[in-house]
This record gives C-alpha cells, structure tokens and sequence, in this order.
C-alpha cells in the first residue's frame, strides 16, 4: 500500500543554519504531495503542496520538489529561525481515487536554537 | 474566511463512556476527513464524508463512528472508551468536488480517558 517514510528526528540547528529533512513515499499512480507543521498545542498548518512531477512546493522560505524518479519530496530552508521550531510532517493524497484521505509520515521534530 | 472549527478542545473521560467530537468545516466545503494522532501511533486516518455519506474509512473498530449533516458540519462518536482512545483527534476539511484536494486542519479536540 501507499506510505510515506521521513527522517528520524530531532534535527537541532542553530539559527540561520540550512534545514533539509528528507520524505520519500511509496504509491500507485500520481499522488499529491504535502508538508504540514504543527507546533505545540496545535492541529496541522498546511506549509506547501505540489501536485505532480517536478512541480516546486514553496512558502515562508521553505521549498520541496516532487522528485518522482526518486519517489522523495524534500523540505528546505536556507536559514532556520527559532521560530521554524515544530514537528514537520510529509503526507500524500492520491488524486485517482474517490477521497481526500492523506497519509502521513511519523513527523520530525525540528529544535532551533539562537 | 474562518479556518476549521472544533468543540470542545479537550475533554477528559472514563473507560466505558461515549463521547461526542464535533466539526465545522471552512465555509463552501463538502469533504470532512477525520484523524487520530498518538505517540505511538502517529497520524491515522479514522474515516471521510463527502455529502452527507461516508466514503472512506479507516482502520478503526466498529466504536468510532461518525456522520455529516447537511450543512457539512461533522460529528465523530467513540463509543465504550478505552484507555488507548485517548488522542488528539483532528478534523480536516478540503474544497468542493476535489479528490485529492488540499486538508485543512482544526485546532484538534485532546481526549484523556481514565
């Protein structure tokens, strides 16, 4: 069946580093491609999507794109603020099938410090 | 527009009670998918609708239920409560006719059984 596996984290940067937490996934056809963050005490903020092939997903300084020969879409950012500090999760959505259902990576849980 | 709604945002229960979960999705759409993240689970999708009618659902035992109403606002239903049903359970909902549409996430309602 369709999965998706991402990095074990936590990744601890200091501010201003560079951020790369890696997803790759596993499906039948042509699925959509997400990132979602979620901080403490809060339900999931959409960060970027992208919807097929070599499509770039960006938003907030952060950038992913579906790489379908190597089936991964990872997430970027130049320079990590203190504030970037959640858990990142990478979910996919198949677009054939009759639903909305996504599913999602274990998450990764990001620590920048100052 | 107002994002994804969700009452109450915690409840604390016993083992063997029920409970009752409520959603307002974003205002014009019609899916509302319902999910359970734990430590040790991660996020799993517990079931869909679209129009009133249940689409797609997931791994969960006959205890969780759920239904839409015609205003697209959603309940979900546990049922006979056990400890391990204590979770942060998240509402989700994404534009009309799309599959394969982007979720938008509530804040998430946080269970506790006892």
């Amino acid at each position: 069946g369709d999965s998706v596996t991402q990095m074990e984290g936590p990744v601890t940067l200091s501010e201003e580093a560079f951020l790369t937490i890696n997803c790759t996934y596993t499906a039948t056809g042509y699925p959509s491609l997400f990132w979602y963050v979620q901080y403490p005490g809060e339900g999931l903020q959409l960060l970027l999507k992208a919807t097929k092939a070599d499509d770039k997903g960006s938003n907030k300084g952060f950038e992913a794109t579906y790489r379908k020969e190597t089936t991964s879409f990872h997430l970027e950012k130049g320079s990590v603020q203190v504030s970037d500090s959640a858990v990142y999760f990478c979910a996919l959505g198949q677009n054939y099938y009759n639903t909305d259902k996504l599913i999602f990576g274990t998450g990764t849980r990001l620590q920048v410090f100052p | 527009k107002a994002g994804v709604t969700q009452t109450p945002r915690y409840l604390i229960k016993t083992r063997g009670q029920q409970v009752t979960l409520s959603c307002s999705p974003i205002s014009g759409h019609r899916s509302v998918s319902w999910y359970q993240q734990t430590p040790g689970q991660g996020l799993q999708f517990l079931f869909e609708y679209f129009s009133e009618t249940q689409r797609n659902k997931g791994n969960f035992p006959g205890r969780f239920s759920g239904r839409q109403f015609s205003n697209s606002r959603s309940e979900m239903n546990v049922s006979t409560l056990e400890l391990g049903d204590s979770a942060l359970y998240l509402c989700a909902s994404s534009s009309i006719n799309r599959t394969g549409g982007t979720q938008y996430f509530g804040p998430g309602t946080r269970l506790t059984v006892l």
